[in-house]
């Protein structure tokens, strides 16, 4: 089973700085999808980065940007000029590839990370 | 844009009521999943669905149960609520087509008390 682990329950930034959230994942897949998700206070999930592991090239979605190791099963994501409406519970998920397997579609998450911006 | 509407925000209930929440998706997604969220604890998965009648346990299916009658709607039902079974509920869908990038979408959430 997979298990996705982040080790930060709470970080904060200043506005217009940068911040990086770590998440490491455990399996022994090799093909996968790894998500960032932000949570704010009225809990909608908004998917935030993706990242395929077959895709050597980080993902970067304007000011987001993961650092994907997939030898270490490293997958942080990189918050540049940091803004108050970034301030939110992020997670990381881990989604498998295998269309065959009863896994397939599931999202492991991990237990989130509260990230504070402060002005 | 994908839409997948809970139909109740919030949600008080007595211990031993029959509880449903539903969930509809508008993007006619094979897979579907009911999620719980607790402080601490990170989401969990309760159930998931890959097609009409279909259904797989997740990592915590005690004291729940599913229906998926239609492709579009998949409801989770709690047969006889308990206090330990308050939480915040996530329902999400999503394409098993690898082209359709293999996110899955979310919706608002269901808080359900349970007194």
């Amino acid at each position: 089973a997979q298990t996705v682990t982040q080790s930060q329950p709470e970080m904060s930034v200043q506005e217009a700085e940068t911040v990086t959230l770590s998440c490491t994942y455990d399996t022994s897949e090799s093909d996968y999808y790894l998500f960032w998700y932000k949570q704010p206070p009225s809990r909608q999930m908004i998917l935030v980065i993706r990242q395929e592991a077959y895709k050597q090239q980080n993902a970067t979605e304007n000011r987001f940007s993961v650092n994907f190791q997939k030898a270490a099963k490293s997958f942080s994501l990189k918050i540049s000029d940091s803004q108050l409406g970034d301030a939110a519970m992020y997670f990381c998920a881990y989604r498998s590839a295998d269309a065959g397997g009863t896994s397939y579609g599931k999202l492991t998450f991990g237990q989130g990370t509260i990230l504070t911006v402060h002005p | 844009d994908v839409k997948v509407t809970q139909s109740s925000r919030y949600l008080v209930k007595r211990t031993g009521e029959k509880v449903f929440l539903e969930c509809v998706q508008d993007m006619d997604h094979e897979n579907m999943f009911w999620y719980r969220q607790d402080p601490g604890l990170g989401l969990r998965l309760i159930y998931f669905s890959y097609d009409v009648k279909m259904k797989e346990k997740g990592d915590i299916p005690e004291g729940y149960s599913v229906s998926r009658e239609k492709k579009e709607r998949f409801s989770l039902i709690l047969e006889s609520a308990s206090t330990n079974q308050t939480s915040m509920y996530l329902c999400a869908s999503s394409s098993y087509r690898r082209s359709s990038g293999n996110t899955i979408y979310f919706g608002e959430g269901s808080w359900l008390t349970v007194v």
